[in-house]
């Protein structure tokens, strides 16, 4: 497809387990954006990549959330030893250019829940 | 830091009604102005833009005008259908470095045939 891709779209996790969610920007988008939504609220930001460069993590709430994109393409968020409030939509944007002039296109999301 | 607020919702109105959802913002310098609308079941989808004073974006119908002088970007539809109901949300790019979009909290809008 066209769009932006993240997988999975549901997760399940025991608390203080480790989860992977991963995202396929459109081929070609330079930037990439991870925001997590929590249930009523709108997204909020947690890390951005300009091809395979983080330049900006000042949102990821804790040094249990890991991003990487280490080919500029595909990139995947680590939780590590989740918790219950980490339970959120997570949602992947990617962008064509750097300058901020093109919008953003979202994926889907991944539903994660914490027991 | 940067913000945006939204009308709460939810906002619940009769086909061919009259609609706004109403949008302030605080920033520094000159942000990009963004509503985005997440039908049920599906992701986020940019709705329209603006990226100076006195844009005005529109697309389906839904139109938005960034107001510097009352830092607002308030969206309106002279005539909703039962296919507008979604969650609204109004969201800024300060554009400084990082892209990042900073969001409202959402609106929902439903309305009834």
């Amino acid at each position: 497809g066209a769009g932006v891709s993240q997988s999975p779209r549901y997760k399940v996790a025991k608390r203080g387990q480790d989860v992977a969610l991963r995202c396929d920007p459109i081929s070609g988008h330079v930037s990439l954006f991870w925001y997590q939504q929590a249930l009523g609220q709108g997204p909020e930001f947690l890390t951005y990549f300009q091809n395979e460069a983080q330049l900006d993590k000042s949102g990821l709430p804790s040094d249990r959330f890991f991003a990487e994109r280490p080919e500029g393409s595909v990139s995947t968020l680590k939780i590590q030893r989740t918790q219950q409030e980490d339970s959120a939509v997570y949602l992947c944007a990617s962008s064509l250019d750097e300058q901020g002039h093109q919008p953003q296109h979202f994926g889907d999301g991944t539903r994660l829940s914490i027991l | 830091g940067d913000s945006v607020t939204q009308m709460e919702g939810p906002v619940t109105l009769s086909e061919e009604a009259f609609l706004t959802i109403n949008c302030t913002y605080t920033a520094t310098g000159y942000p990009s102005l963004f509503w985005y609308v997440q039908y049920p079941g599906e992701g986020l989808q940019l709705l329209l833009k603006a990226t100076k004073a006195d844009d005005k974006g529109s697309n389906k119908g839904f139109e938005a005008t960034y107001r510097k002088e009352t830092t607002s970007f308030h969206l309106e539809k002279g005539s909703v259908q039962v296919s507008d109901s979604a969650v609204y949300f109004c969201a800024l790019s300060a554009l400084r470095g990082s892209e990042k979009l900073v969001f409202g909290k959402g609106t929902k809008l439903t309305v009834n045939p």
